[in-house]
Parts: structure tokens; C-alpha cells; sequence
């Protein structure tokens, strides 16, 4: 079967550092996402992975390491607005885009 | 540029009934992809459609589901004679035509509620 599997919810306050962890078991793999999702909104698009390493954008870096099948979302400087659903998805090859999508986090920041 | 549109953003029906969903994709985008979403879960890929083709339906169920993505006009997901376990909100995402996306890009979704 394919499996992402991420923590189900992490609290946090604001200003602080919080990690979502994904281990991911699917029959390919071509690169790993992460989504944000607020209530009743749409998932939008936050980074990607195709290599391993550290990708950084903004506040939002994104990790992965192929060999362990396992990738990571870190949000630094918590913002209230960061209270949200995020989901890590895997595309499994390069010819579609369609994606494979993880259990999801539930992110709740308090001030 | 709009993005992706889908609607209706709401829709209730009686079991019984049918469901027809509609998706356009942004603007010179040629491929879409059909989610359906329960509540505290993650997406769950449905279908994948290109003009006039149906690329990979691994992901919907047998009985009751179809697409299509006609040459003009939208995207329609169909559900005949719905049940209560199909309330969810179904989601579409497009991508362009011959190019690999990092990204894609949703509508807003369609919450359909079985009554």
C-alpha cells in the first residue's frame, strides 16, 4: 500500500519553531510537497522537494532525505495566521502531476 | 488570470439524487485532477483528466463516479444516486499542458452534503 504518515495535531505559540515530520511509503517517487490548508479554504501550495536537502522559502523551509523516506516542514516565527491544516503529498513520477497526499497536521498557534 | 474555479461552492442533495461538479482550469492549463476530502483527512486523488481523455481513474470508485473533461467547457465529476458517505468536499487542481509542475494549483472546492 502507499502511506504518508505525519503527527495529527502540534500546538505552538507564537514567535516559536515548530518541525512537521513525514515518513512516506508509496511505490515511486519523484518529489515531496507540503500543503496548508485553513478551515473550509483550499490547499495551497507552500514547497517542494525533489532532492534531498534544505529548501528555504520566506519562514517556511522544507527538508528531505530520499534514502530515509522522510521529509520535514519547519515554520520559524510563528504568526497566529499559521493556525492551519498542513499536508505533505508525494509525486510519484514526472509525467503527472497528480499527488499522494499524507494524514495531515492540524497547526494550532496561541499567543 | 483566474485561478481555478469550481462550483458550486455548496451543494446539498437528497440520497438518491445526483451530483454534477464542475471544474475550469486556469487559463491554458489542460490537465485536471479530481480530490475528494472527508473531514479530518487528507485528500484522496480521484481521477486525472486531460482533454477529451480520461489518464488514470485508479482512484474512483466503480459504481456511481465518472468525469469528463469535454474539449470545450469544464471539468464535471458526476454521482449518481448519491449516499450519505459521499458528503465531502471535492477539490480539482490543473496543471499546463506538456510541462511538470512543482505546483499545484486548487479551486476553492465543492461541499457536497447528502441529506
Amino acid at each position: 500500500g502507499q502511506s504518508l504518515e505525519q503527527p495529527s495535531e502540534v500546538t505552538a505559540v507564537e514567535g516559536a519553531i515548530v518541525q512537521i515530520n513525514c515518513t512516506y511509503q508509496t511505490s515511486g517517487f519523484y518529489g515531496l510537497s507540503w500543503y496548508q490548508q485553513h478551515d473550509g479554504g483550499a490547499p495551497t501550495f507552500l514547497s517542494y522537494n525533489a532532492l534531498d536537502g534544505l529548501e528555504e522559502t520566506g519562514r517556511f523551509s522544507s527538508f528531505l532525505s530520499r534514502s530515509d523516506s522522510y521529509g520535514y516542514l519547519l515554520l520559524q516565527e510563528l504568526q497566529m495566521k499559521d493556525s492551519a491544516s498542513y499536508f505533505c503529498a508525494v509525486r510519484q513520477s514526472y509525467n503527472t502531476d497528480k499527488l499522494i497526499f499524507g494524514t495531515g497536521t492540524r497547526l494550532q498557534v496561541f499567543p | 488570470n483566474a485561478g481555478v474555479m469550481q462550483n458550486p461552492r455548496h451543494l446539498v442533495r437528497r440520497r438518491g439524487q445526483e451530483a454534477r461538479l464542475r471544474c475550469s482550469p486556469m487559463k491554458g492549463h489542460s490537465h485536471v485532477y479530481w480530490y475528494r476530502q472527508l473531514p479530518e483527512e487528507g485528500l484522496k486523488f480521484m481521477v486525472y483528466l486531460q482533454k477529451e481523455n480520461i489518464i488514470d481513474e485508479s482512484g474512483m470508485p466503480k459504481e456511481r463516479f465518472s468525469a469528463e473533461f469535454p474539449k470545450e467547457g469544464p471539468s464535471i465529476l458526476r454521482i449518481q444516486q448519491v449516499v450519505r458517505g459521499d458528503s465531502a468536499a471535492y477539490f480539482c487542481a490543473s496543471s499546463g499542458q506538456g510541462r511538470t509542475n512543482t505546483e499545484a494549483f486548487f479551486g476553492q472546492g465543492t461541499r457536497l452534503t447528502v441529506v
